[in-house]
């Protein structure tokens, strides 16, 4: 079975801090991706990496950098995190086109 | 721009009701389609794909979904559900012939809550 493993399920942080969300999967999936997940607003797509060290944009990149050094391991970073950025983040990955793996989520409050 | 809307943004059921989720997304080509399952707590799985073939594509658990193409839809169904059924619900489309694996995009979801 494919596992995708979020580091945290729950995190507080303080506005103006520096965020880490660490995900790793066990596959050698070639793509990862961070969505974040809001009521009523479904999954929406911050970045994704199709290699390593290659990443591209989503649908709501600001205010957010990822890190892809080693193919089983995608972060995202909050540079200097913000209230609006309490969100679920959700990593997946997946083997070229076909359905995506889910990780169970890292609830973040932003303080 | 591609979309896909999920008409049902709440649904409450009685156990042993039949369900059925709307799904429509625009795209001029061709499709594959998705529905995913997150449970209370849970992270989020595939409940079924349709790639090409029988437009009619049986899932986990007793979900069916039908892609009716000259409607663009992809709805999602079960005849009797049951109270482990609540779940949000998320259908989601990507281009056939997408190449990187990025465009997938997801509806809104539908909140299903049945009661016992």
């Amino acid at each position: 079975d494919v596992k995708v493993t979020q580091s945290s399920r729950y995190l507080v942080k303080r506005t103006g801090e520096k965020v880490f969300l660490e995900c790793v999967q066990d596959m050698d999936h070639e793509n990862m991706f961070w969505y974040r997940q809001d009521p009523g607003l479904g999954l929406r797509l911050i970045y994704f990496s199709y290699d390593v060290k290659m990443k591209e944009k989503g649908d709501i990149p600001e205010g957010y950098s990822v890190s892809r050094e080693k193919k089983e391991r995608f972060s995202l970073i909050l540079e200097s995190a913000s209230t609006n950025q309490t969100s679920m983040y959700l990593c997946a990955s997946s083997p070229g086109f076909s359905r995506r793996f889910f990780g169970s989520g890292t609830q973040l409050s932003v303080l | 721009a591609q979309s896909v809307s999920q008409h049902n943004h709440h649904v409450i059921l009685s156990e042993a009701a039949s369900l059925e989720l709307g799904c429509n997304y625009s795209y001029g080509g061709t499709v594959n389609l998705f529905w995913y399952v997150q449970y209370p707590g849970q992270h989020l799985q595939l409940l079924l794909k349709y790639f090409s073939g029988d437009p009619l594509v049986k899932g986990i658990k007793g979900f069916e979904a039908e892609f009716i193409k000259s409607k663009f839809s992809f709805n999602l169904r079960k005849p009797s559900v049951q109270w482990s059924d609540t779940a949000e619900y998320f259908c989601a489309v990507s281009p056939s012939n997408s190449n990187s694996g990025y465009a997938l995009n997801f509806g809104k979801g539908t909140s299903l809550l049945v009661t016992p």
